[in-house]
């Protein structure tokens, strides 16, 4: 049971344009939504995140937005850079302080110059 | 100065073995976590210690048993080793603020 989905393995984008990475839940309790970016050999970094009383996070380049009524989140980075080139996976949990996190299968980013 | 590491980061090994890895972090966080990355690429939580109590456990086999020493270490043991066991193990840290510290992986093959 997949509570959290990203339905799309990979996205490639050209450099410079936008990348819309997208992510959907199921459990209703959630209320606090990640994104994580994850380098080959390297451990998941956490990104950026977003709280339910949120739509709208914006860390530089990178801005999540939630559809709480859709269930949907999306991890917009504005301009795509080669370096974003990378698996983002999206979490969910239930608080801040919620010992449980539930991942994505991730998307992986491609980034062209 | 790493954060969270963990070691090996690969292990390959003969099936039947018992083997461990060993996590360490150095941010002071009460909360610690092992998750799987399996084959299709999902991070799933398998178990997580706050201040040295076992607080999530989730169905995994009483094959894998973690320890922990102290706040700082999680340490995973895992017996009897079968092939559905090779995987990408993540040790992960969570202080107060949002968002995990992962460790850089171990790369379980089980031969």
């Amino acid at each position: 049971d997949q509570q959290v989905k990203q339905n799309s393995p990979s996205l490639s984008v050209q450099e410079g344009r936008i990348s819309i990475l997208n992510c959907d839940y199921t459990n209703s309790m959630f209320d606090y939504f990640l994104w994580y970016k994850k380098y080959p050999a390297e451990g998941p970094t956490f990104l950026i995140s977003i709280s339910s009383i949120k739509d709208k996070n914006e860390d530089g380049r990178f801005t999540v937005f939630l559809n709480k009524s859709a269930k949907h989140l999306s991890l917009h980075i504005v301009p795509s850079q080669p370096g974003d080139s990378a698996v983002y996976f999206c979490a969910a949990s239930e608080g801040t302080g919620g010992f449980k996190t539930i991942f994505g299968a991730g998307t992986r980013l491609f980034v062209k110059a | 100065d790493t954060a969270v590491s963990q070691t090996p980061k690969y292990l390959v090994t003969q099936m039947g073995n018992d083997k461990s890895i060993k996590c360490e972090q150095n941010l002071g966080h009460d909360t610690m976590y092992w998750y799987k990355q399996d084959s299709k690429k999902f991070l799933k939580i398998m178990f997580s210690y706050n201040n040295k109590e076992l607080i999530i456990n989730e169905t995994v086999p009483n094959r894998f048993s973690p320890k922990s020493p102290d706040k700082a270490h999680l340490n995973l043991h895992i017996n009897s080793l079968e092939l559905g066991d090779s995987a990408v193990y993540f040790c992960a840290s969570k202080g107060n603020r949002n968002g995990y510290t992962f460790g850089s992986g171990t790369r379980l093959t089980v031969v």
